[in-house]
């Protein structure tokens, strides 16, 4: 069936590196895209979403990057602090679904101080 | 403006009993979505509901679970004669509008954790 995966399970940073968190989607008929963070114990928290007739968006220390030809999203932190130890995950929406979204493994990312 | 709640946060039960997680939206939002998390795993959707509505339902399994968002009180998820696979992290979300696409208006509660001994 149809998935929303991750490349890498883990990656580990030092504190004020750029982290990348890439996620491969499947499903060419998904139309947004959005980026969760979860801490431990937490529910998923949004970070950034983007449209698929966009292929850069930019936020705060955040930037989500879409390639539609190779159904690839990437989740770029600026300048990673230790407050950004989670669990990131990238989800996908197909069509006007509002929240039944697809969601990704997860990427563990690890700040090292 | 109180976000998603949840309760319990934590649920034990035994096997064959039953459990009830509660969600209760945010205020003003009248559409609710539940999800399963299986440790180390990401979300899997379960069930989208409208007050008294079910409107998908195609991530429930089909015998044991059930949902409701009554007219007035929380909404509820239902499990029968659970299974030590039932256990699971389970999340609602909540949101003001449906079809729109726009996710970034999606907000989690914090979970109840499952576990079936």
């Amino acid at each position: 069936g149809e998935s929303v995966g991750l490349h890498l399970p883990t990656l580990s940073v030092q504190e004020g590196d750029n982290s990348i968190i890439n996620c491969a989607y499947s499903n060419s008929a998904s139309d947004y895209f959005i980026w969760y963070k979860q801490e431990s114990g937490k529910g998923p928290q949004f970070i950034i979403d983007i449209r698929s007739n966009m292929d850069k968006r930019q936020g705060q220390r955040v930037t989500v990057l879409l390639n539609k030809t190779v159904k690839h999203l990437s989740l770029q932190i600026a300048a990673t602090q230790p407050g950004d130890s989670a669990v990131y995950f990238c989800a996908e929406n197909t069509g006007n679904q509002g929240g039944k979204l697809i969601f990704g493994q997860g990427t563990e990312l690890s700040v090292k101080p | 403006n109180a976000g998603v709640m949840q309760n319990p946060r934590h649920l034990v039960r035994r096997r064959g009993q039953e459990a009830r997680l509660r969600c209760s939206p945010m205020k003003g939002h009248s559409h609710v979505y539940w999800y399963r998390q299986l440790p180390e795993e990401g979300l899997k959707f379960m069930v989208y509901l409208q007050k008294e509505n079910i409107i998908d339902e195609s991530g429930m399994p089909k015998e044991r679970f059930s949902a409701e968002f009554p007219k007035e009180g929380p909404s509820i998820l239902r499990i029968q004669q659970v299974v030590r696979g039932d256990s699971a992290a389970y999340f609602c979300a909540s949101s003001p509008r449906a079809g729109t696409g726009n996710t970034g208006e999606l907000f989690f509660g914090e979970g109840s954790r499952l576990t079936v001994l």
